[in-house]
C-alpha cells in the first residue's frame, strides 16, 4: 500500500542552523501538508501545498519557514533559523483531491527535531 | 476561528467495556476525520465523515457525526487492549481539501 516517507526520522539541531525536513507523497496525490506535534501536545497545522504554490498557511508558519517541491517527488519544509521552540514532530501529509471523498490526508511517519 | 475540542481527555476503561468520546466543534462543516495514533508514531487514519447522520463502523469503532449538532462520538465496543492509543478528531472546516484543525486528543487506555 502506497504511504507517505520523510526523512530524516530524526533531527537534532543547535538554535540558529538551518533544517530541511523531506517528504515524499504518495505518487498520485496533488495537495500536500505539513503539521507539527509538539510533545504532548494536539497536532497543528503549519502549510498546505497544491500546484507548486502555497494555498494556506497558519501563524506558526512564519518567514522563517518555506516549503518546495523541487522535483516531482520531493516535498521539502525549510527552517532557516531554528529556534528552541522549533522542537516538535514535524508530519508530512498528502491528499488526493478535492470531492468524492478523496480529501483524506495520509500522514507520513514524522520527523523529530530537537533544537539545542 | 474553528475550535474543536474533545471530551474526555484521557480514559482508562477495562477490557469488555464500552465507552464513547466526544469531540465538538465551533463552526459549521460536514468533513470530520478519526486518527490514531500510537506512541511515537504518525496518525493512522480510521475514519472519515463527510455528511450528517454519517456512520461508519470497523470492527470495535463506530464514529457517527451529526453537523446539526457540532458533534461527532466514536464509540469503543467490548475494548481491548490493542485499542490503546490516543485518538484525535480533525475537522476540514472548509471541505476544499485544505488544513485539518485537530482536537485534544484523547488517550486511551484499556486495561486487563
Amino acid at each position: 500500500e502506497p504511504e507517505v516517507t520523510q526523512t530524516p526520522s530524526h533531527q537534532v539541531t543547535q538554535m540558529g542552523q538551518e533544517v530541511i525536513l523531506r517528504c515524499v507523497p504518495i505518487s498520485n496525490h496533488l495537495y500536500f501538508y505539513w503539521y507539527r506535534q509538539i510533545l504532548g501536545q494536539k497536532v497543528e497545522f503549519l502549510v498546505s501545498f497544491y500546484n507548486n504554490e502555497i494555498s494556506e498557511k497558519s501563524e506558526i508558519f512564519d518567514d522563517q519557514f518555506s516549503v518546495e517541491r523541487p522535483d516531482g517527488s520531493n516535498f521539502t519544509l525549510k527552517i532557516r533559523s531554528t529556534k528552541l521552540e522549533d522542537s516538535a514532530m514535524y508530519f508530512c501529509a498528502s491528499s488526493e483531491y478535492k470531492g468524492q471523498g478523496k480529501e483524506t490526508q495520509y500522514f507520513g511517519p514524522g520527523t523529530r527535531l530537537l533544537v539545542l | 476561528e474553528l475550535k474543536v475540542e474533545q471530551n474526555p481527555l484521557f480514559l482508562s476503561m477495562q477490557e469488555g467495556k464500552n465507552y464513547t468520546i466526544y469531540c465538538n466543534y465551533s463552526t459549521t462543516s460536514d468533513r470530520l476525520y478519526w486518527y490514531r495514533q500510537d506512541p511515537g508514531k504518525s496518525l493512522e487514519s480510521l475514519f472519515v465523515l463527510l455528511s450528517n447522520g454519517a456512520v461508519k463502523q470497523e470492527g470495535r469503532l463506530m464514529a457517527s457525526l451529526d453537523t446539526k449538532a457540532r458533534l461527532s462520538t466514536l464509540h469503543i465496543t467490548a475494548a481491548v487492549h490493542d485499542l490503546s492509543a490516543t485518538y484525535f478528531c480533525a475537522v476540514d472546516k472548509t471541505g476544499t481539501a485544505s488544513k485539518l484543525t485537530f482536537g485534544t486528543g484523547t488517550r486511551l487506555q484499556v486495561t486487563l
